[in-house]
C-alpha cells in the first residue's frame, strides 16, 4: 500500500482563492518532505524542502508567500497555494524520504486547475 | 506487481567504473524520468525522455519503447555520484509511477 498519501488528487478552484494540498507519511516519520511541480511535458521541478518544526527551504524562483508550506508534525506537510492564478495550474507531487532505508516515497500527486 | 521495476536495488562500484541501472515498466507511458537524490537532499530531475537516447556529461539515458525498458548509464563513476537513482514513468492522465530506487555507492 501507499506509504505517502497525498490529498486531494484533483482540485479545481477559482482565481483568487487558496488551495491546500496535504502530504502524509503513513508508515514512517518524515522530518523532511519535498514538494515538486510539473508543467505539461516538462520535468519534475523541486519547489521546496519542508522541514518539521522549522521553516521550509524554497528553491530559487519559488515565491514563499505564494506557496505556503507547513510541516507541523512528523507525518504531515501541507502546501497551500494562495491567491491562485491560472498559471498556478499544474501537477504537484510530494515526497518523503526514509533515510534509514535510503528510499524516497511519493504521493499520488495533485492536479490543480485554476479557472 | 509494481508498474515500474528497477534493478539493482543496491549497487557498489569502484571509482572509474561504468555503471548501469535498469528500469522496466508495464504501463503505457508518455514519458520516462530519471531522478537523483543525494543523502538528505531533494530529488532532482536528470532526464526526461520519450524515445531514443539522451546524454548529459557522464550520464546517458536510453529508452526502448517497444521493450518498455530504460537504462541509466554513468561513465567514469565518481564518489559524488553516490546517490539514490529513481525511475519514474508518466502514464495517462498525469499518473506517475515510481520505481523503488537504486542506491549507488561509489568507493574511491
Amino acid at each position: 500500500g501507499a506509504v505517502v498519501s497525498q490529498h486531494p488528487s484533483r482540485v479545481i478552484c477559482k482565481s483568487g482563492t487558496s488551495v491546500k494540498i496535504e502530504c502524509r507519511s503513513l508508515d514512517f516519520q518524515a522530518t523532511t518532505m519535498f514538494w515538486y511541480r510539473q508543467f505539461p511535458k516538462q520535468s519534475l521541478m523541486l519547489m521546496a524542502t519542508s522541514n518539521e518544526g522549522s521553516k521550509a527551504t524554497y528553491e530559487q524562483g519559488v515565491e514563499k508567500d505564494k506557496f505556503l508550506i507547513n510541516h507541523a508534525s512528523l507525518t504531515l506537510s501541507t502546501l497551500t497555494v494562495t491567491s491562485a492564478h491560472p498559471e498556478d495550474s499544474s501537477f504537484y507531487i510530494c515526497s518523503a524520504s526514509d533515510f534509514i532505508l535510503r528510499k524516497a516515497f511519493f504521493g499520488q500527486g495533485t492536479r490543480l486547475t485554476v479557472v | 506487481k509494481n508498474e515500474v521495476e528497477q534493478s539493482p536495488q543496491n549497487l557498489t562500484a569502484q571509482e572509474g567504473e561504468f555503471i548501469t541501472i535498469n528500469c522496466s515498466y508495464s504501463v503505457g507511458i508518455s514519458a520516462l524520468h530519471w531522478l537523483q537524490q543525494h543523502p538528505g537532499g531533494g530529488i532532482v530531475s536528470l532526464f526526461m525522455l520519450s524515445s531514443g537516447k539522451k546524454k548529459h556529461g557522464r550520464l546517458i539515458a536510453t529508452i526502448n519503447i517497444q521493450e518498455k525498458h530504460s537504462s541509466l548509464h554513468i561513465t567514469a563513476s565518481h564518489p559524488r555520484d553516490s546517490a539514490v537513482y529513481i525511475c519514474a514513468v508518466e502514464g495517462g492522465g498525469n499518473q506517475f509511477y515510481f520505481g523503488t530506487g537504486t542506491s549507488l555507492t561509489v568507493i574511491p
